[in-house]
């Protein structure tokens, strides 16, 4: 029975790259959370996803970030023409029911580093 | 607009001592509010959260945290530390509307 499950656990790449980030949710989850977490900073709120629709995207930085939760298959966080402020772990998240007061399930994250 | 303190980013206890992980929380609106617990290497897992029943709020791991409206504190306490409790403590906050905003972790060390 797995939990969350993220992919690669680590990434690196280069400025100007693409980073690809996986997010497979736990068995029936429907509902799907993207955080960033930066050295000595908690966890920022990134996006909130259904399946093919996206809910909250009020923490994404507004260009080169995307996300996605389609019918089939992992949710994506793609990073488009990295710079090294990227840099940091994504967490991904999934939860059963739909609201911000039910229990997050996390995984243990991409660690992704910009050269 | 939520918003979470948590004081003191690095708490050191000795095996045996009482924790206790100090988290204030601004909220125009009730409340829900969290604590998680993260390993090193690990993602993070819920240990307790309070979402408007008893203000005195029984977690995994011998945890437990109190909700106190006039101070707006949720802090988390455990009896006795453990070696293993060594990780890092993020408290959380929720209107139950918005994503849940977290605080910049505490980080337990736990001396034998």
């Amino acid at each position: 029975n797995a939990g969350v499950m993220q992919n690669p656990r680590h990434l690196v790449r280069r400025r100007g790259q693409e980073a690809r980030l996986r997010c497979s949710p736990m068995k029936g989850h429907s509902h799907v959370y993207w955080y960033r977490q930066l050295p000595e900073e908690g966890l920022k709120f990134m996006v909130y996803l259904q399946k093919e629709n996206i809910i909250d995207e009020s923490g994404m930085p507004k260009e080169r970030f995307s996300a996605e939760f389609p019918k089939e298959g992992p949710s994506i966080l793609r990073i488009q023409q990295v710079v090294r402020g990227d840099s940091a772990a994504y967490f991904c998240a999934s939860s059963l029911y739909k609201g911000n007061n039910e229990k997050l399930f996390f995984g243990s994250g991409t660690q992704l580093s910009v050269l | 607009a939520q918003s979470v303190t948590q004081l003191g980013s690095h708490v050191s206890v000795s095996e045996g001592a009482l924790v206790l992980l100090r988290c204030n929380y601004s909220s125009s609106v009730p409340p829900y509010l969290f604590w998680y617990v993260q390993y090193p290497n690990q993602g993070l897992q819920l240990l307790l959260k309070y979402t408007s029943a008893a203000t005195l709020v029984k977690g995994i791991n011998g945890f437990e945290a109190e909700f106190k409206k006039s101070e707006t504190s949720f802090h988390l306490t455990k009896p006795s530390a453990h070696m293993s409790d060594a990780a890092e403590y993020f408290c959380a906050v929720s209107s139950g509307n918005t994503p849940l905003v977290f605080g910049k972790g505490t980080r337990l060390s736990v001396i034998a």
